[in-house]
């Protein structure tokens, strides 16, 4: 079944330091694949996306490219704030079954990200 | 604001005993997910309605049942409660079943069973 596998928090960095979280996926299909943010309290909302292969999700200063060679989708961001303090989800969309036409996320486990001043 | 609503926000119970979540959509979404949120078990997806009929299930327990109403909102009725139930409860939808449609998230039930 589908699978997604992200570096095991939590991260804690300065402000304007770089960011990387590693994301790998496996599924059998073509999958989407989904950045997702969750700020304390709150439900999660989508940060980016990208849909097929060699795209680049960007938003926010955060981007992720899609590797399909690597079955990764890793989230940088060159400069992380104090207000990027959250959990990221990184997720993929890909098909019920062989030929269905239905679509559903598989998350990973999350990462948390504590970016002090 | 995603646009997705649920209420209600916070709910304390004990075991044995049910409870229902409701989950209203974004306007013009037919499709509604929920998810189980625990600090062991992480986010878990439980189950999706399209317009009115169940389309997935994941991990969901038979104790939990959910039905999406004509008007589209969607109910999640957890029962015989345990204290492993205690969790954050999502809803999320979407415009349809499409790959490349990402999920609206409401902000969240937290359920405690004590």
């Amino acid at each position: 079944g589908d699978s997604v596998t992200q570096m095991e928090g939590p991260v804690t960095l300065s402000e304007e330091a770089f960011l990387t979280i590693n994301c790998t996926y496996t599924a059998t299909g073509y999958p989407s694949l989904f950045w997702y943010v969750q700020y304390p309290g709150e439900g999660l909302q989508l940060l980016l996306k990208a849909t097929k292969a060699d795209d680049k999700g960007s938003n926010k200063g955060f981007e992720a490219t899609y590797r399909k060679e690597t079955t990764s989708f890793h989230l940088e961001k060159g400069s992380v704030q104090v207000s990027d303090s959250a959990v990221y989800f990184c997720a993929l969309s890909d098909q019920e079954n062989s030929g269905g036409s239905n679509y559903k996320l598989t998350f990973g486990k999350g990462t948390l990200l504590t970016v002090n001043p | 604001d995603s646009g997705v609503t649920q209420t209600p926000k916070h709910l304390i119970t004990a075991t044995g005993q049910r409870v229902t979540l409701r989950c209203s959509p974004r306007s013009g979404d037919l499709s509604v997910y929920w998810y189980q949120q625990s600090l062991d078990q992480g986010l878990q997806f439980l189950i999706q309605y399209y317009n009115g009929e169940e389309r997935a299930k994941g991990n969901i327990l038979e104790r939990f049942s959910a039905q999406q109403f004509p008007d589209l909102h969607s109910e999640l009725n957890l029962s015989s409660l345990e204290l492993g139930d205690s969790a954050l409860y999502f809803c999320a939808s979407s415009v349809g079943l499409a790959r490349w449609g990402e999920q609206y998230f409401g902000p969240g039930t937290r359920l405690t069973v004590t």
